[in-house]
C-alpha cells in the first residue's frame, strides 16, 4: 500500500469546521482513500472513503484533489466527541495498513 | 454494519504463559484480521485469518508466536504464546468483506499486560 503523510496533531474549537489534510503523492489508480478515526480507549471506526470524486456522509466530507495526490477530511462542525486520532489510508487490497495519523484536539 | 465482541477485554499474565483471545462477529464476513497496538502507537497488522486454512502473516509476525484459528465465517482466535513484557499491547480483531472499497469494522480490543 502507498504511503500517506499527515500532520501529527491539529487543534480546533468546538462548533468550528475542521480540515484534516493528507498527502499521498505516490497514489496509484487502484488505491481507494479511506479515513478511519480512533476515539480514546476504543477500536478504530470507519469515517469515509472515496476513489476520485468528493464524498459526503453523515459524519464528514472527503475532498479529493483532481490529481488524487492529496485529500482533505472535513468535519463541518467539530464537537468534543470528535477528539480522536484520524488515519488517512490508501487501500488497494483487503488489508488496512495504518500510518501514524493526526491527533485532533477539540476545545470547548 | 457488524458488531464484534472480544474476550477477554483485558488480562494480566505472567511471563512465559500463553493467552488466547476470541473474536466473535454477529454476521458472516469474508475477511477477519488481527492487529496489535502497542502503548502510544498506531495499529500494526499481525495477520489475516483465513477460514479453514493457515493465516497469512505480515512481516515480523510468525505462526509459532501468534497462532490463529478461524473455523467459520464469524469466529476467530489469536493466541499470544510464550509471552514477554514486550507483548503488552492492545490486540484488536477487525472484520469486513473482500474489496478495497468496503468498510472494515473493529472490535473493542483486548488489553494485555505481561508481568
Amino acid at each position: 500500500d502507498a504511503k500517506t503523510t499527515q500532520p501529527n496533531s491539529m487543534e480546533s474549537n468546538e462548533e468550528e469546521p475542521v480540515h484534516l489534510p493528507c498527502n499521498h503523492s505516490t497514489i496509484s489508480g487502484t488505491d481507494y482513500i479511506h479515513w478511519y478515526r480512533q476515539l480514546p480507549s476504543q477500536g478504530p471506526e470507519y469515517v469515509i472513503h472515496g476513489l476520485t470524486s468528493n464524498v459526503n456522509n453523515r459524519m464528514a466530507s472527503l475532498a479529493i484533489a483532481e490529481d488524487r495526490k492529496s485529500s482533505t477530511l472535513i468535519l463541518h462542525r467539530a464537537t468534543l466527541r470528535d477528539a480522536a486520532v484520524y488515519y488517512c489510508i490508501l487501500r488497494s487490497t483487503d488489508k488496512l495498513i495504518f500510518g501514524t495519523g493526526t491527533r485532533l484536539q477539540v476545545f470547548p | 454494519s457488524a458488531v464484534i465482541s472480544q474476550k477477554p477485554s483485558r488480562d494480566i499474565c505472567q511471563r512465559g504463559t500463553s493467552l488466547t483471545i476470541q473474536c466473535q462477529v454477529d454476521s458472516q464476513v469474508t475477511m477477519m484480521f488481527w492487529y496489535r497496538q502497542q502503548p502510544g502507537q498506531s495499529l500494526t497488522l499481525i495477520a489475516t485469518a483465513n477460514q479453514g486454512s493457515e493465516a497469512t502473516y505480515e512481516s515480523g509476525f510468525v505462526i509459532d508466536k501468534f497462532p490463529i484459528s478461524r473455523p467459520n465465517l464469524t469466529f476467530s482466535t489469536l493466541t499470544v504464546s510464550n509471552m514477554s513484557p514486550e507483548d503488552s499491547s492492545i490486540y484488536l480483531c477487525s472484520v469486513g468483506n473482500s474489496g478495497p472499497y468496503n468498510e472494515q469494522f473493529f472490535g473493542p480490543g483486548t488489553r494485555l499486560t505481561v508481568l
